[in-house]
């Protein structure tokens, strides 16, 4: 069974840093493209990022890019994403997905929970 | 990088079929066949139900169709059910990044 289990989320000032991970089971990380979707409270989704399967390829939405980065080890099985200079914007679920294909651009066939980041004085 | 635009809400009775827009340009919607509709009922994550503008994934029924032209996808459920009630995006492929859409509230009558 395919599963994803994100943690790192947490409360964060404007300006600071957090690390999300997303443990994933049930597949290689290898073989399938990942991306990272986020929703603010009462709002719609939002793609954040994404990374292809089999190369290092990395894609990023312009609202993030030069602040976001995504990452994976292969080794353990887990997807990251680096945030820094975060900004009250960024706030919300961060739900980590698994592309149906080793291609970014193909649909999402399954989505973890979650983890909620808030950014706040 | 604007969102896909969808109307805020589509409703309907028991029975009847609707249909969800989502208008974007021939840089995302126009310009591929990466068309993706997510269904998501409150306080879950999620559900494709439909990929590449027209194909259903399997255990989705075949109450959801899905069709493009131009610069907007269409996504359209026939036989309205009480479970089918929910939020529905529409995803598009455009070079560098991914775009949803607005989303949209089906309200069953």
């Amino acid at each position: 069974e395919v599963q994803l289990l994100e943690s790192g989320g947490g409360l964060v000032q404007p300006g600071g840093s957090l690390r999300l991970s997303c443990a994933a089971s049930g597949f290689t990380l290898w073989s399938y493209a990942m991306s990272w979707v986020r929703q603010a409270p009462e709002k719609g989704l939002e793609w954040v990022s994404g990374i292809s399967g089999s190369s290092d390829s990395t894609y990023y939405a312009d609202s993030v890019k030069g602040r976001f980065t995504i990452s994976r080890d292969i080794s353990k099985n887990t997807l990251f994403l680096q945030m820094n200079n975060l900004r009250a914007e960024d706030s919300g679920i961060y739900h980590c997905a698994k592309v149906s294909s080793g291609w970014y651009g193909s649909a999402i066939d399954c989505w973890g929970q979650g983890t909620l980041v808030t950014v706040s004085s | 990088q604007s969102a896909l635009t969808q109307p805020a809400s589509v409703s309907g009775s028991p029975g009847q079929s609707i249909t969800i827009s989502c208008t974007g340009t021939s840089s995302d919607v126009g310009g591929y066949n990466y068309v993706s509709w997510y269904q998501q009922h409150p306080g879950k994550v999620p559900k494709v139900m439909i990929y590449d503008v027209s194909n259903r994934p399997s255990g989705v029924s075949n109450r959801f169709s899905g069709s493009k032209s131009g610069n907007t996808a269409s996504l359209t459920i026939s036989g309205l059910q009480p479970e089918d009630e929910a939020d529905y995006y529409c995803s598009s492929y455009t070079s560098g990044s991914t775009l949803f859409g607005t989303g949209t509230k089906v309200t069953v009558l």
